[in-house]
């Protein structure tokens, strides 16, 4: 069974610019959820989606933005880029929402705002 | 905000010697997922424990989550090179139906195993 995917791996963009990262989860699984990685922070939940709805969100700014498709694949957008948002960010697919299900993380896009 | 101190932060030992990494936190988690990522990948899941008291071996690494699901420790036992990484604790928790999806992870532990 083929892991969790993400789209692209490396990206760089400059400030003021906006960026959109793909995700497609395992086969079979429904719940999909975006973290921001960084040295400083460490990893932090950004939002999870399940069945094409947004079901919880971290404590990020409006301009971070997510959408889930049927297929459950998943993308996350970021307007107005700030130096700041420069992070690994991390996709996790699982089968079902709700605590205690085991999340499956990709390989992750790395985003470099200059 | 429920906080998960993972201790230490950086761990630097020879093969061959044993280490335990600490997971605390103030509150209650319905489970606790320990995860370990090499550089530019993302977490790899080791174990999710769901049950206060209960201990997982795997391999030579051994899990053990809190009676009171407030606590968490991942001890590895003759170390080997091949272990270096960053180790994560991550927990999960029903706050109302809000927790959907949503992990809290510890700081983590880089280990470095030297030969």
């Amino acid at each position: 069974k083929a892991g969790v995917t993400q789209t692209p791996r490396y990206l760089i963009k400059t400030r003021g610019q906006q960026v959109t990262l793909s995700c497609s989860p395992i086969s079979g699984h429904r719940s999909v959820s975006w973290y921001q990685q960084t040295p400083g922070q460490g990893l932090q939940f950004l939002f999870e989606y399940f069945s094409e709805t947004q079901r919880n969100k971290g404590n990020f700014p409006g301009r971070f933005s997510g959408r889930q498709f049927s297929n459950s694949r998943s993308e996350m957008n970021v307007s107005t880029l700030e130096l700041g948002d420069s992070a690994l960010y991390l996709c996790a697919s699982s089968y079902a929402s709700g605590s205690g299900n085991e999340q499956f993380f990709g390989p992750g896009t790395r985003l470099t705002v200059l | 905000t429920q906080l998960l101190e993972q201790s230490p932060q950086f761990l630097s030992i020879q093969e061959g010697e044993n280490l335990t990494v600490y997971c605390n936190s103030s509150s209650v988690f319905s489970s606790l997922q320990w995860y370990r990522q090499e550089p530019g990948e993302g977490p790899v899941l080791l174990v999710t424990v769901v049950t206060g008291g209960e201990v997982k071996k795997l391999k030579r690494l051994t899990f053990q989550f809190g009676d009171a699901r407030k606590d968490s420790s991942l001890h590895i036992t003759a170390a080997q090179p091949g272990d270096t990484g960053l180790y994560l604790c991550a927990g999960a928790r029903n706050a109302g139906g809000t927790s959907y999806g949503k992990l809290t992870f510890g700081q983590g532990t880089i280990l470095t195993v030297h030969p």
